[in-house]
């Protein structure tokens, strides 16, 4: 079937870090990839995504890069902010028209200044 | 800006209790999902409908649980006879045709006293 493993978190950085949250997957055909975000008390913000293999997605300095040979999908950021305290969650798409999106557990993510 | 809008924000009810929520979509996306979130989980999959038609529905959507789209535009779900474990954030999400991705709702958080 398919299904999404995240990195367990929390993740903890100091402002200005590298970060890296590891995600990969497993699934039948050619997912669609995603990185949402969840700030406390809302809802998910969709972060950047990724519809094909070697496809690079990016907002807001962050990026992920579809590795269809390593079924991978890890979200990177090269200077981290106190703003970027937040649930990230990696999903994905089966290929089939309307289907429902299949999430990680997510990695919470805490960057103190 | 009109995004997914959800009402309540939060419900608290006693066990027992029937309780409805609503979800108002993005008003040009036909395309309409339900999730469930529950405390450090990501979102799992309850129900999905196109335009006014529920085409898919997965196996946590127990018999109590009922979906509706009557126009094609907004959706409820009602939760009868609730208990403690459907305690967690309900969400909905909209896209359009194609390849495009779902946007969420803040959500409405459930605790079941």
């Amino acid at each position: 079937g398919n299904s999404v493993t995240q990195m367990e978190g929390p993740v903890t950085l100091s402002e200005e870090a590298f970060l890296t949250i590891n995600c990969t997957y497993t699934a039948t055909g050619y997912p669609s990839l995603f990185w949402y975000v969840q700030y406390p008390g809302e809802g998910l913000q969709l972060l950047l995504k990724a519809t094909k293999a070697d496809d690079k997605g990016s907002n807001k300095g962050f990026e992920a890069t579809y590795r269809k040979e390593t079924t991978s999908f890890h979200l990177e950021k090269g200077s981290v902010q106190v703003s970027d305290s937040a649930v990230y969650f990696c999903a994905l798409r089966p290929p089939r028209a309307g289907t429902a999106l299949i999430f990680g557990k997510g990695t919470t993510l805490s960057v103190s200044s | 800006d009109t995004g997914v809008s959800q009402d309540p924000r939060h419900k608290i009810t006693k066990r027992g209790q029937n309780v409805t929520f609503r979800c108002d979509p993005i008003s040009e996306h036909n395309r309409l999902y339900w999730y469930r979130q529950t405390l450090g989980q990501g979102p799992e999959f309850l129900t999905y409908f196109q335009n006014e038609a529920q085409l898919e529905k997965s196996r946590l959507l127990s018999d109590r649980f009922s979906a509706e789209r009557p126009k094609g535009s907004f959706s409820t779900l009602e939760i009868q006879r609730t208990e403690q474990g459907d305690s967690a954030m309900y969400l909905c999400a909209s896209t359009g045709t194609g390849d495009q991705p779902q946007h969420f709702g803040d959500g409405t958080r459930l605790s079941i006293l």
